[in-house]
């Protein structure tokens, strides 16, 4: 199993540019959520999926879509780059468990700086 | 504010000590969970626990409920030790995670 994995690993944009992060699963995982990782802060919730075609948004969405057409890929679009979107971007599967009581397994990130 | 509190945020030791990393949380949780990410790296799961504690080699987890409170002790540190840990809790109400901002250690030959 490759387990999950994200494309590309660094990406440079300009302001106003739009572009999509990449993010597959290969565990068959219902759960599947994106992440920001800033200096100083926790990582905080984007938006998350808990099975195909369900998608919720989580801490801090503006500036993202996402989408979830089949169990295994759920990309992140930014539609409009701006200086506060660069960050360190994971994407992390689980399975679903009732009760919560689930490990996350996480993607090795992508590190998209927007100029 | 936070869910998760994590302390110390930057730790140095010397080879061969003994680490104690703490995690404080005010949320009722279905399990916590510890992390750990090297520089430039990846996310990689260390423990997930409810109650009790839980040893993977010279790691040890423990959590306590009522206090809402957990501890990563790491015995005979070594530099390849040296990365951070971050304190995460999953809650009952559905997948949703919070995460502590992480603890930086260096473990200095």
């Amino acid at each position: 199993n490759a387990g999950v994995t994200q494309t590309p690993k660094f990406q440079v944009l300009k302001t106003g540019q739009s572009m999509t992060l990449q993010c597959a699963q290969d565990m068959n995982h219902e759960y599947m959520s994106w992440y920001r990782q800033d200096p100083g802060m926790g990582l905080r919730l984007i938006h998350y999926s808990v099975g195909a075609g369900i998608t919720d948004q989580g801490e801090v969405p503006n500036g993202y879509n996402v989408s979830r057409s089949t169990t295994e890929d759920f990309p992140l679009r930014l539609l409009s780059a701006a200086p506060s979107q660069t960050s360190v971007y994971f994407c992390a599967s689980s399975y679903s468990l009732a009760g919560g009581y689930n490990e996350q397994f996480f993607g090795p990130g992508t590190r998209l700086t927007v100029l | 504010k936070n869910e998760v509190e994590q302390s110390p945020q930057n730790l140095t030791a010397q080879e061969g000590e003994f680490i104690t990393i703490n995690c404080s949380y005010s949320v009722g949780i279905s399990a916590l969970h510890w992390l750990q990410q090297h520089p430039g790296g990846g996310i990689v799961s260390l423990f997930m626990l409810s109650s009790g504690k839980k040893k993977h080699g010279r790691l040890i987890a423990t959590i306590n409920i009522q206090e809402k409170h957990s501890s990563l002790h790491i015995t005979a540190s070594h530099p390849r030790d040296s990365a951070v840990y971050i304190c995460a809790v999953s809650r009952n109400t559905g997948n949703q995670f919070y995460f502590g901002t992480g603890t930086s250690l260096t473990v200095i030959p």
